[in-house]
């Protein structure tokens, strides 16, 4: 089953508007959650690394202002686009690294899709 | 600045058929990662490559690791419909104890057809 969950799946907002964006770690603890956008027929890019207790990193180019991250527990980051605008609407996704001693991981939630109209 | 390529990055292959898909990287990382994308839907982890050399097989998808030659390799082999969908290498721009911080390639867009 999933172990990062990411909610909502979809939204559609009006120009203007704030979406916010939940994404949890299910069953275990995660001090750094990283968010990624996604655009059409295109690949992933990193936005901002989301540290719990402190702000977050944010990617060259990507407005701080504009693309709110909270980190408020070991658990749960929350990605809000202010004032959101068309060229906003993309596929958001979120990712937790999981550490084990043989095999740690980076698993993403199901992914955002948003519609800004 | 790390860069991660992939070749080729559209791919139709018929059916039964072998192949290879290719994701060269430009920085020192030994941590590498193969996902699969299906159309709307988020990323699905296929293989963790986390030393040199490293090897790792799955059904028809074999993965493997060359970190001196900064290279990794997903292997295909007698292709199937089900397997149609993109793929994506990433590494781990982090090290020591922190993990997680990736870069995609471009996507290898993957057709199997009868």
């Amino acid at each position: 089953g999933a172990v990062v969950s990411q909610h909502p799946s979809w939204v559609i907002c009006k120009s203007g508007t704030s979406v916010k964006i939940e994404c949890r770690s299910l069953d275990f603890q995660a001090t750094t959650m990283f968010w990624y956008r996604q655009f059409p027929k295109q690949s992933l890019m990193l936005m901002a690394t989301s540290n719990e207790g402190s702000k977050a990193t944010y990617e060259q180019g990507v407005e701080k202002d504009k693309f709110l991250i909270n980190h408020a527990s070991l658990t749960l980051s929350t990605l809000t686009v202010t004032s959101a605008h068309p060229e906003d609407s993309s596929f958001y996704i979120c990712s937790a690294p999981r550490l084990q001693i043989l095999n740690t991981e980076a698993f993403f939630g199901q992914g955002t899709r948003l519609t800004v109209v | 600045e790390l860069k991660v390529e992939q070749n080729p990055l559209f791919l139709s292959m018929q059916e039964g058929k072998n192949y290879t898909i290719y994701c060269n990287y430009s920085t020192t990382s030994d941590r590498l990662y193969w996902y699969r994308q299906d159309p709307g839907k988020s990323l699905e982890s296929l293989f963790v490559l986390l030393s040199n050399g490293a090897v790792k097989q799955e059904g028809r998808l074999m993965a493997s690791l060359d970190t001196k030659a900064r290279l990794s390799t997903l292997h295909i082999t007698a292709a199937v419909h089900d397997l149609s969908a993109t793929y994506f290498c990433a590494v781990d721009m982090w090290g020591g104890t922190s993990y997680g911080k990736l870069t995609f390639g471009q996507g290898t867009i993957l057709t199997v057809h009868p």
